[in-house]
């Protein structure tokens, strides 16, 4: 079983370039997140999807789209990339109300 | 005023002492409550969650929950060095798809 799959872990960009951050689950969890975090602060919701089809803006959404057409994947792309997207990335799925289940991260830089 | 409120630490507590971390949140009608550890460049994993008003206790951890007056805390007791870490706090925001909203965290350090 292996949760929540992210990928790349590292990835140094230019500015102006874009990307795409892949996250598949395999536990059929609907919920899906998108967070980033800066050094020494928690968690920002950039994106969530509450099942295949539905997407929704969290609290930092602007530089960034998503798409889940699969239950399984919800990829998070930044167009036009900026140094304020410096960050590290989790994503994140979870059953309703319960317990968050993290990927791996990705360190990303834009210079 | 921020949704869910932690002070960022960093608290220092002899090992084998009592750890006490706390949260406060502002959405009144917030169900849900979790605490997560997380080390430093690893992500984040689940130590307790509390639904419910008064203390749940889970080995070395008790989380403890008081709905009336909005707050959440997590008591570690007989601390260890590998307790060392940040702890986020996270609160599922009601209004249908509780969504859970972060804390910016607290970074403890347990020495020895």
């Amino acid at each position: 079983n292996a949760g929540v799959t992210q990928t790349p872990k590292f990835r140094i960009l230019k500015i102006g370039q874009s990307m795409t951050l892949q996250c598949t689950q395999d536990m059929n969890h609907n919920y899906m997140y998108w967070y980033r975090q800066d050094p020494g602060m928690g968690l920002k919701l950039i994106y969530y999807s509450v099942g295949a089809g539905i997407t929704d803006k969290g609290e930092v959404p602007n530089g960034y789209n998503v798409s889940r057409s699969t239950t399984e994947d919800f990829p998070l792309r930044l167009e036009l990339a900026a140094p304020s997207q410096t960050s590290v990335y989790f994503c994140a799925s979870n059953l309703f109300n319960e317990k968050l289940f993290f990927g791996s991260g990705t360190q990303l830089s834009v210079l | 005023q921020k949704e869910v409120e932690q002070n960022s630490g960093p608290l220092s507590v002899p090992e084998g002492a009592i750890a006490s971390l706390n949260c406060t949140y502002s959405d009144r009608v917030s169900q849900s409550f979790f605490w997560y550890r997380q080390y430093s460049g690893k992500s984040p994993e689940l130590i307790m969650s509390i639904y419910s008003n008064g203390d749940k206790e889970d080995g070395r951890f008790t989380a403890q929950l008081n709905k009336a007056s909005q707050y959440v805390s997590l008591l570690i007791r007989d601390s260890q060095p590998s307790d060392s870490a940040t702890y986020l706090c996270a609160v599922n925001r009601s209004g249908g798809s509780y969504i859970p909203t972060f804390g910016r965290g607290t970074s403890l350090i347990v020495h020895p």
